[in-house]
């Protein structure tokens, strides 16, 4: 199975700063990556396919970056409705598999 | 509108079985590949289980965590995917979502239900 290791665990940040979210693949995985966003007691959402195009309805101050193994989730200016957990997943390969999460808090 | 809706979730004895079911509308359910992911409480994402389209003769796939235990299968005249789940243990317990991806073939999961939660406590 391939490992996605996501960091940190957890971050905390203030209203207006660029946050950063890495996540690497224990193997190639040919930008097959997605990133969702999921806040409490709600479903997660779809933000980032492919490793940086933008889904639908999605604010442009999240992308996404990366190639072969090493992966990142960008958000410019952090808005309070951004607190939320995020997790990658690959889908390259199966079995699909998940990052455990990063967990973002304002400060 | 996408709408993705399960049910049949609830509490069961280890060894028991149950039958998720998700009902869908809003788009052509017959052309796309559909998925299960499951949430422990408090805990991270993991998938589960895909079935394919009629094209690609119904193709499933399995997360080896369940894989012999549980078993996914579709509907097209019900545009409805189910997830019989079996031999339960109590590692199971989690949030089941039904997802459709962003295009058919594809892993990105682009649309999520609200999820049924399995229980599995003696």
């Amino acid at each position: 199975d391939i490992r996605m290791t996501q960091s940190p665990a957890s971050l905390s940040a203030s209203l207006g700063e660029t946050v950063n979210i890495e996540c690497l693949a224990s193997e190639d995985i040919y930008s097959d990556l997605a990133w969702y966003q999921q806040k409490p007691g709600k479903s997660p959402q779809l933000l980032i396919y492919n490793a940086n195009s933008l889904q639908n309805g999605v604010p442009s101050r999240f992308s996404g970056s990366g190639s072969g193994t090493q992966y990142s989730l960008k958000i410019n200016s952090l808005q309070s409705e951004d607190v939320a957990t995020y997790f990658c997943q690959q889908y390259n390969n199966y079995p699909y598999t998940f990052g455990a999460g990063t967990k973002l808090e304002l400060k | 509108e996408v709408q993705i809706l399960e049910t049949g979730g609830g509490l069961v004895k280890p060894g028991g079985s149950l039958r998720l079911s998700c009902a869908t509308s809003g788009f052509n359910f017959n052309d796309y590949f559909m998925h299960w992911v499951r949430q422990a409480p408090g805990n991270g994402l993991e998938w589960v289980a895909e079935v394919r389209n009629k094209n690609n003769n119904y193709a499933t796939y399995y997360a080896a965590s369940v894989k012999g235990r549980f078993t996914i299968s579709r509907d097209d005249s019900k545009s409805s995917v189910y997830l019989q789940v079996s031999s339960l243990r109590a590692e199971d317990t989690a949030i089941y979502y039904c997802t459709r991806p962003l295009y058919y073939y594809d892993g990105s999961l682009a649309y999520w239900g609200q999820g049924t939660l399995v229980t599995v406590s003696s």
